[in-house]
């Protein structure tokens, strides 16, 4: 069982706010860090696969790094807006299995 | 359009009975998997399949089962079903390129309760 870990568990900004959060998983035997963006009643949809160390990623005002040497990846939201509150979640598979984190949970106030 | 469909999205059911959560792409996907998502756990991993004939365990697989008769379709069977096999469970599929996942599709989820 591999250990992903999602901080913070939540977060509440205001609209117009940019905001990050983090992804840590273990660096050794690393194959890919995925990020999806699961909003309420809905299914969970994929954002970015990342696979090499330094890797950026950028999809309109969200974007994410890649530390695969020290396990962690961040994710940037530019400008919050309303329709960005969903929880994201990132998972990690080294090797044939999937370990989701628990995900952060995004409240953008009007 | 491509798509993932489980059946049904709702269902409840007892303690004991047998129970089978149907899953299917058009992707075309080789790999589809099964989750279950519980309160402070997220997505757990129940199986995993890499094709037609070829099913794994994943993280929480205990009591139940899946099988692979062909690339669209994977059902999830609940032996005999227990209060604690009460979830959401979700199906996926994906590919593999270059040694790597590539995304994952999930399906809209269905909801087991077991009393």
């Amino acid at each position: 069982i591999l250990n992903v870990e999602q901080s913070p568990q939540s977060l509440h900004v205001q609209e117009g706010d940019s905001t990050n959060f983090t992804c840590s998983f273990p660096s050794s035997n690393f194959y890919a860090l995925h990020w999806y963006r699961w909003e309420t009643a809905k299914s969970p949809e994929a954002l970015f696969v990342m696979t090499l160390n330094g890797d950026e990623k950028k999809k309109g005002r969200i974007s994410a790094t890649l530390n695969t040497k020290e396990g962690y990846s961040y994710l940037y939201i530019k400008g919050s807006q309303p329709e960005d509150s969903a929880t994201y979640l990132c998972a990690s598979h080294p090797g044939n299995q999937f370990y989701f984190g628990t995900g952060t949970s995004l409240t953008v106030i009007p | 359009d491509a798509e993932i469909t489980q059946s049904p999205r709702h269902k409840i059911t007892e303690t004991g009975r047998q129970v089978t959560l149907a899953c299917h792409q058009t992707w075309n996907h080789n790999n589809m998997f099964w989750y279950r998502q519980d309160l402070g756990h997220g997505l757990r991993l129940i199986h995993y399949s890499y094709g037609v004939q070829d099913t794994n365990k994943g993280e929480v697989s205990d009591g139940y089962s899946v099988s692979r008769s062909n690339t669209e379709d994977l059902p999830l069977t609940l032996e005999s079903a227990a209060s604690s096999q009460t979830s959401v469970y979700f199906c996926a599929s994906s590919e593999i390129a270059g040694g790597t996942y590539n995304e994952q599709f999930f399906g809209p989820g269905t909801r087991l309760t077991v009393l």
